[in-house]
């Protein structure tokens, strides 16, 4: 069975400060997609960024980015010039195809906080 | 674009009351998902669905049942409520698999069992 890692349970940066959250995840798949989400104090699920691990190229959507080692099996979300308004708990998910559904699994997420 | 709509957003039962909490997305998705959230953890799949009329067992289904009778609507029932199923519930919708068609999420129902 899959599973995704989160091993940060807190971290805590300074506005305009750069930030990198740290996921790692176990499959014996070869072909799979890995998730960064977000889940502010509202609650709502936001999709920050996605990863196909075909691609050796690594994600990009404007102040966040992914480094992603497929064969280390790590997937960590660097965001920079940290705003106010990425205060959230982040979660890494995992997608991939065993069992004939591709389901996302989630880690137990990693709660971030950017002061002023 | 209301996307998926959850209702409600709150609600308080006692223990062994049933209760539907209602999922609606207006996109057209052919999957739909459902999923608790448990303090300081991250979502459980409970069900899912891949069409109307097909259901299947996620990683945390005891004490739920779902049903899907239109492409629009994945309600998901409690029986008998239980303390332990005091979580939030979210619902979330996608146009294909998992990963190719990322899934969009309602903003979620807190319930609470006492």
């Amino acid at each position: 069975a899959q599973t995704v890692t989160q091993s940060q349970p807190e971290m805590s940066v300074q506005e305009a400060e750069t930030v990198t959250l740290s996921c790692t995840y176990d499959t014996s798949e070869n072909n799979y997609y890995l998730f960064w989400y977000k889940q502010p104090p509202s609650r709502q699920m936001i999709l920050v960024i996605r990863q196909e691990a075909y691609k050796q190229q690594n994600a990009t959507e404007n102040r966040f980015s992914v480094n992603f080692q497929k064969a280390a099996k790590s997937f960590s979300l660097k965001i920079s010039d940290s705003q106010l308004g990425d205060t959230a708990m982040y979660f890494c998910a995992f997608s991939g195809h065993q069992g004939g559904s591709e389901k996302l699994v989630f880690g137990k997420g990693m709660k971030l906080t950017v002061n002023p | 674009n209301a996307g998926v709509t959850q209702t409600p957003k709150f609600r308080i039962l006692k223990i062994g009351q049933s209760m539907t909490l209602q999922c609606a997305q207006d996109m057209n998705h052919n999957y739909m998902y459902w999923y608790r959230q448990d303090p300081g953890m991250g979502l459980k799949l409970i069900y899912y669905s891949v069409g109307a009329g097909i259901t299947d067992k996620g990683e945390v289904p005891n004490g739920y049942n779902v049903s899907r009778s239109t492409t629009e609507d994945f309600p998901l029932r409690l029986e008998l409520a239980a303390p332990s199923q005091t979580s939030v519930y979210f619902c979330a919708s996608s146009y294909g698999t998992g990963g190719n068609q990322p899934q969009h999420f309602g903003d979620g129902t807190r319930l609470s069992i006492l």
